[in-house]
């Protein structure tokens, strides 16, 4: 069965305090990975898709890399702002649907 | 251009009531997906509809869940016999035919009493 894991569930960073968030994934067949950002009281905003191993993508402090068990969301010099939950999906070519993790609750203090 | 709208954005209901919620996907989006969140957890499909049919329903959790598209652009989930674990925020979500983003709206907050 396809599986999503998120790591770790919470996060806690000071302004400036460069981290990774972690998903790895078992699925058969990746058709994509997303990364979506979810803040309270909200609905996912995207951020990315990846759709091969070594493939990388960037959006200001943000770059997601993907491996063939994982992907890695590098945060850079993290701002109060950056302040969300991070979900990562998959899509297989096997299924209609976005599979979710759980999600990372990432806190920056200022 | 106008994202993915969803009503309403907050819904009371009592056990066993009947409930609808409402998705207007982005215009032109052929496809639409439903999903439903509960706290601390990633969305979890329920059904997606490519044109007025739905082409895949694996995801509802019983037939008290049902949704339509019938002009193949708004959609409405329908719950019946409310129970007060359908508690949980409903998302929709709509992408174009063949492309992967799915945009998702702002989501319905059901509580079932």
């Amino acid at each position: 069965e396809d599986q999503v894991t998120q790591s770790p569930e919470a996060l806690r960073l000071q302004e400036g305090e460069s981290s990774s968030l972690n998903c790895s994934y078992t699925v058969s067949g990746l058709r994509g990975l997303f990364w979506y950002r979810q803040d309270p009281g909200k609905g996912p905003e995207f951020l990315f898709t990846l759709y091969s191993a070594g493939e990388e993508k960037e959006k200001e402090r943000l770059k997601a890399t993907l491996t063939k068990k994982e992907s890695f969301l590098h945060i850079t010099a993290p701002k109060p702002e950056d302040s969300a939950t991070y979900l990562c999906a998959v899509r297989t070519y096997n299924n209609n649907d976005m599979r979710f993790g759980a999600g990372t609750r990432l806190t920056v203090k200022p | 251009g106008a994202g993915v709208s969803q009503t309403p954005s907050n819904k009371v209901t009592e056990k066993g009531k009947y409930v609808e919620l409402r998705c207007d996907p982005i215009s032109g989006h052929t496809a639409l997906y439903w999903y439903r969140q509960s706290l601390g957890q990633g969305p979890e499909f329920l059904i997606y509809f490519q044109g007025t049919g739905a082409a895949d329903d694996s995801g509802l959790p019983n037939d008290r869940f049902f949704a339509v598209r019938p002009e193949g652009s708004v959609s409405t989930l329908k719950i019946q016999r409310t129970e007060r674990g359908d508690s949980a925020v409903y998302l929709c979500a709509s992408s174009l035919t063949g492309k992967e983003t799915q945009y998702f709206g702002p989501g319905t907050r059901l509580l079932v009493l």
